[in-house]
């Protein structure tokens, strides 16, 4: 069974620009979660999506924004880049629903430079 | 989120020996994972704990969720080099969906 895949592994913007991160969960998936993990804060919640609406947010300005498609696959878009938002963007996938835990499987990430 | 405070930031060790790290809160969780992040790859989920008390095993890895639900533990027996790497706990807050909150992580070297 394939894992979580991100796409693009690396990516460096300049600030002010917006960027858009893709995330595939594992097959039969339908929750999927995006965390920002920097070495200061370490890993933070960003959102969670499932069956294509969001069901929790993290404290995260509103130039964070997610959507997830009928297929499950996610986006993350951020806009209006700073310097602070240089992170390894994760994303997870889980089963989502009740009686299937709360085990999360994350992908590989996309390392975001912005300068 | 809820701060999850893990111990200890490090580790420095000989191959061989055994490793315990830990995570408290001072917030019940109803779920608590580990997870191992090596350099430049997301973190790959060791052991889903979900019952206080629990004890689970995962080959060398035991992880308990502890009785209170605000804390757990990691063991590592027998360490061997491929088991360098952050460590990291994790905790889902009852009624919180699927947020986690992370611990800062244990960086655990292991030498031969």
């Amino acid at each position: 069974k394939a894992g979580v895949t991100q796409t693009p592994r690396y990516l460096i913007k300049t600030r002010g620009q917006q960027v858009t991160l893709s995330c595939s969960p594992i097959s039969g998936h339908r929750s999927v979660s995006w965390y920002q993990q920097t070495p200061g804060q370490g890993l933070q919640f960003l959102f969670e999506y499932f069956s294509e609406t969001q069901r929790n947010k993290g404290n995260f300005p509103g130039r964070f924004s997610g959507r997830q498609f009928s297929n499950s696959r996610s986006e993350m878009n951020v806009s209006t880049l700073e310097l602070g938002d240089s992170a390894l963007y994760l994303c997870a996938s889980s089963f989502g629903q009740p009686g299937y835990g709360y085990e999360q499987y994350f992908g590989p990430g996309t390392r975001l430079t912005v300068t | 989120g809820q701060q999850l405070n893990q111990s200890p930031q490090s580790m420095f060790i000989q191959e061989g020996e055994d490793v315990s790290m830990n995570c408290t809160s001072s917030s019940i969780f109803n779920t608590w994972l580990w997870y191992k992040q090596d350099p430049g790859e997301g973190p790959v989920l060791l052991i889903a704990l979900y019952k206080a008390g629990e004890l689970t095993s995962n080959g060398r890895l035991t992880a308990q969720f502890g009785i209170t639900r605000k804390d757990s533990f990691l063991n590592i027996s027998a360490s061997i080099p491929s088991d360098v790497g952050i460590y990291f706990c994790a905790g889902e807050l009852k009624n919180s969906g699927y947020a986690l909150n992370f611990g800062k992580g244990t960086s655990l070297l292991v030498t031969p």
